[in-house]
């Protein structure tokens, strides 16, 4: 079954800076690629996603690219604010009918004022 | 857009008792729902998949005579924890499935948040 694999497992960068978490995935099969942030007590929150048909997203200050051959795929977050701060996740699907979605291991994300 | 509604949004309950937790769909029809488990500082590990009509089809290692789950309509998927242990609390939560058409992606309920005492 699918793995899904996350780094670093915490964040801590100041305010502005950038920050990027990684993911690497092993079903080839898998074809849909989602980011969620999660804060303390609430559910996940898509932030965005990408198709294998895509290579990169952008949405404001969030990009997400994905590297099919390589099974990779990275979330970019720039001008970081605080409000930032949150554990995000990755995940992975078949996405074709009723197919699971597979999460990484999270990283927490704390940014300093 | 697509909401799953999921109640309780928290539960305290003694050790043996059980616990319902419903997830239902305000808006469309669900014939599939995915329930995961975050034990703190952990991620989303899925417990089960859950199929409108039939039974569900539960992950390795999660006991099904424990997690009784049940997806009697279109629009309402249940998770029992039968003779909850401290062990069980937990965050619960439940997600639709994106269909055929892949409309509206993964749906996920606010989740549940039990703790056995």
């Amino acid at each position: 079954g699918e793995n899904v694999e996350q780094h670093p497992s915490t964040l801590s960068v100041q305010e502005g800076d950038s920050a990027v978490i990684k993911c690497t995935y092993s079903d080839s099969a898998s074809n849909y690629f989602p980011w969620y942030k999660q804060e303390l007590g609430k559910g996940p929150q898509l932030i965005i996603d990408i198709r294998s048909n895509v290579g990169e997203k952008k949405d404001q200050r969030i990009a997400v690219t994905l590297n099919k051959t390589a099974k990779h795929f990275s979330l970019h977050i720039t001008e970081t604010q605080p409000e930032d701060s949150a554990v995000y996740f990755c995940a992975a699907s078949r996405n074709t009918g009723f197919q699971k979605l597979v999460f990484g291991t999270g990283t927490r994300l704390l940014v300093s004022p | 857009g697509a909401v799953v509604s999921q109640h309780p949004s928290w539960v305290i309950c003694k050790s043996g008792t059980s616990v319902k937790i419903e997830c239902r769909s305000l808006d469309f029809q669900a014939t599939t729902m995915f329930w995961y488990r975050q034990f703190p500082k952990q991620s989303l590990m899925l417990m089960a998949t859950s199929n409108e009509g039939s039974k569900a089809t539960y992950e390795q290692g999660v006991e099904k005579d424990k997690f009784l789950i049940n997806h009697a309509s279109l629009t309402l998927s249940t998770l029992t924890v039968t003779s909850a242990h401290p062990e069980d609390s937990s965050f619960y939560i439940c997600t639709t499935a994106p269909g055929a058409s892949d409309n509206y992606g993964y749906t996920f309920g606010s989740g549940t948040r039990l703790t056995v005492v």
